[in-house]
């Protein structure tokens, strides 16, 4: 089946870096990707990994081992603004429509003075 | 960069009465877009998904009766929830795929309150 796991809640300091880690398992696994979403508002795309490696944008970084079915995504000197709910997404080939994700439950960042 | 437009971006009505969401692309074709449902302090739902020209495909648990969806052309799709209950409130959102790439492009979202 598909499943995606990452930790429900985080608590990190301003100017600190934090890892928020996805797990996944998929069959047809096509592709990973994370989301920001702030309250009340639709997700903003973060990044996307296909290949093994790090992808490095700015303060955010995320990370992709498809031998181990995980991810990472890292934010560097904290902002009170990065406050939100990060969302890991997989893509499945085999989940019927080659662009349909599945999703986390997301982890709820609390970035604290 | 590419732009997802959903419209209204929040909603009242009264039990019973039908409420229709619009999704547009802006500035691309989608040939199909992505409905989900969110709860307070939950993931995305997927609803169904939006084919240009052809039946909209629904997830499973999903009242494709209740929940009707049309995608008439390449840069809308409505959402229209019929006969809404106090249990259909909640945040709905679209999605689009532009091309050939990978990433999707979401809707503001609309918060609907079913009173």
């Amino acid at each position: 089946g598909q499943n995606i796991d990452q930790p429900t809640e985080m608590t990190a300091t301003e100017g600190a870096i934090v890892q928020i880690n996805c797990t996944y398992q998929t069959s047809g696994f096509n592709g990973l990707f994370w989301y920001q979403q702030h309250a009340g508002e639709a997700p903003t795309f973060l990044s996307y990994n296909v290949l093994d490696g790090l992808e490095e944008k700015g303060r955010f970084s995320s990370f992709l081992s498809r031998s181990k079915g995980y991810s990472y995504l890292l934010l560097k000197e904290l902002q009170m603004k990065d406050s939100a709910s990060y969302l890991c997404a997989v893509r499945d080939r085999n989940a019927g429509n080659n662009r349909k994700l599945i999703w986390g439950l997301g982890t709820s960042l609390a970035v604290n003075p | 960069g590419a732009v997802v437009s959903q419209h209204p971006s929040w909603v009242i009505c009264k039990s019973g009465t039908s409420v229709k969401i619009e999704c547009r692309s802006l500035d691309f074709q989608a040939t199909t877009m992505f409905w989900y449902r969110q709860f307070p302090k939950q993931s995305l739902m997927l609803m169904a998904t939006s084919n240009e020209g052809s039946k909209a495909t629904y997830e499973q648990g999903v009242e494709k009766d209740k929940f009707l969806i049309n995608h008439a052309s390449l840069t809308l799709s409505t959402l229209t929830v019929t006969s809404a209950h106090p249990e259909d409130s909640s945040f709905y959102i679209c999605s689009a795929h532009r091309g050939s790439g990978p990433g999707a492009f979401f809707g503001q979202g609309t918060r609907l309150t079913v009173v």
